[in-house]
């Protein structure tokens, strides 16, 4: 069975770093393509970032870029989401996602992880 | 990185249909068929339901069908079920970056 579990959310002062991490299992993790997706409170789906199964290619949206850096490490099965700089408008649920094909479509979403930025 | 228009809202009544649209541009829906359809219940985790325009995941039920004109892609859902009410968004890639619709809230009448 697939399973995606986001860790590492929590309270965070605007200006701070948070590290977030998803752990994979079920499936061969180095096999595939893996998202960030948050979601504000009361908001639509947002796109974070994406890298690709051997880590050679990362991407982001041009409101993270440059603060969040996205990794993984494929020994450990787990996908990595390190946030810097941290605004009030990052405040969000932050989703681990499995990206399938060239349609970056997913599979397979973690349950989440709230991340709150305020003083 | 401009979103994917949906509307907000959406009706039907048990056991009818209701079409949800999803529109973007020529460059983007109108060029490539990798519009995918998500459910999300209130405090759930988004659910595929649809990806590349028409192709069901094992185990969504085939009243769930997409489709795509022009540069709209459109989610149908025939036999309503109470169970089907829950925001409903569209997502593509687009120039290597994901962009999801604003959302559609389906009510279940």
């Amino acid at each position: 069975e697939v399973q995606l579990v986001e860790s590492g959310g929590g309270l965070v002062q605007p200006g701070g770093s948070l590290r977030l991490s998803c752990a994979a299992s079920g499936f061969t993790f180095s096999g595939y393509a893996m998202h960030w997706v948050r979601q504000a409170p009361g908001k639509g789906l947002l796109w974070v970032s994406r890298v690709n199964n051997d880590a050679t290619t990362t991407n982001y949206a041009d409101s993270v870029k440059g603060r969040f850096t996205i990794s993984r490490d494929n020994d450990k099965n787990t996908l990595y989401l390190q946030m810097s700089s941290l605004r009030a408008e990052d405040t969000a649920v932050y989703y681990c996602a499995r990206g399938r094909g060239g349609a970056w479509y997913y599979d397979y979403w973690g349950q989440g992880i709230l991340v709150t930025v305020s003083s | 990185q401009s979103a994917l228009t949906q509307p907000p809202s959406a009706s039907g009544s048990l056991g009818q249909s209701v079409t949800i649209s999803c529109t973007g541009t020529s460059s983007d829906i109108g060029s490539y068929d990798y519009v995918s359809w998500y459910q999300q219940h209130p405090g759930q985790a988004p659910k595929l339901m649809i990806y590349e325009v028409n192709k069901r995941p094992p185990g969504v039920p085939d009243r769930f069908s997409g489709s795509k004109s022009g540069n709209t892609a459109s989610l149908t859902m025939s036999g309503l079920q109470t169970d089907d009410e829950a925001d409903y968004y569209c997502g593509s890639n687009i120039d290597n970056t994901v962009v999801f619709g604003g959302g559609t809230k389906l009510t279940v009448l």
